[in-house]
């Protein structure tokens, strides 16, 4: 059973387009992340979803917008896609209601390259 | 804001030796502070956190971290390293509302026979 599922594992694409990735939690957790891994290995957060609100946004490129149909669901779409958008990208979930503080729980990333 | 400093990004290790990975944090209030370990082509995996209880922190895999409030430290050890402690390892900490990590910049550790 996979806790956190990210689709496509891999994506390559040209310049200039636009694609998405999708993110799925069975933890039953009520928050989500996006976060950025560079080639640097450093990580960021962008985004995060609490019940399918917005409650964090980074400073991010408007071409990017998250888009959480429901809370077990998080999806990433970028818009005319540039070199630097080249990256890992990990999703994540976490209970933040109850306990403060939960662990975060990551998804196996996604591999996109940007030709 | 909070920030996370990672002292020394790669660090190799024989076999069965002492591993220290070093984590330093910047925050006037106690910090919730967490390592994570990311093996290749992997997402991360949480090795223990730190949230205001006991300051010496037992993890998974034989792995535990001291917080040290004077030192701002939080810093990772293993008496024995292994092979598959290979890995890269970030420490992390709540910065702001919403469970916001922030990551340091990671330590690649390598274990050589």
């Amino acid at each position: 059973d996979t806790a956190v599922s990210q689709t496509p594992k891999y994506l390559v694409t040209q310049m200039g387009n636009d694609k998405s990735i999708k993110c799925e939690q069975n933890l039953g957790h009520d928050t989500m992340y996006w976060y950025k891994q560079d080639s640097k290995k450093f990580l960021k957060i962008m985004f995060s979803y609490n019940n399918k609100e917005l409650i964090i946004n980074e400073t991010v490129p408007n071409r990017f917008s998250p888009k959480s149909p429901d809370k077990a669901h998080l999806n990433l779409h970028i818009n005319s896609l540039e070199l630097g958008d080249s990256a890992v990208y990990f999703c994540a979930s976490s209970q933040l209601g109850g306990s403060a503080y939960n662990e975060q729980f990551f998804g196996p990333g996604t591999r996109l390259t940007v030709l | 804001a909070q920030s996370v400093t990672q002292l020394g990004s790669h660090v190799s290790v024989s076999e069965g030796a002492l591993v220290l990975l070093r984590c330093n944090y910047s925050s006037s209030v106690p910090p919730y502070l967490f390592w994570y370990v990311q093996y290749p082509n992997q997402g991360l995996q949480l090795l223990l956190k730190y949230t205001s209880a006991a300051t010496l922190v037992k993890g998974i895999n034989g792995f535990e971290a001291e917080f040290k409030k004077s030192e701002t430290s939080f810093h990772l050890t293993k008496p024995s390293a292994h092979m598959s402690d290979a890995a890269e390892y970030f420490c992390a900490a709540i910065s702001g509302g919403y469970n916001k990590l922030i990551f340091g910049a990671g330590t690649r550790l390598a274990v050589h026979p």
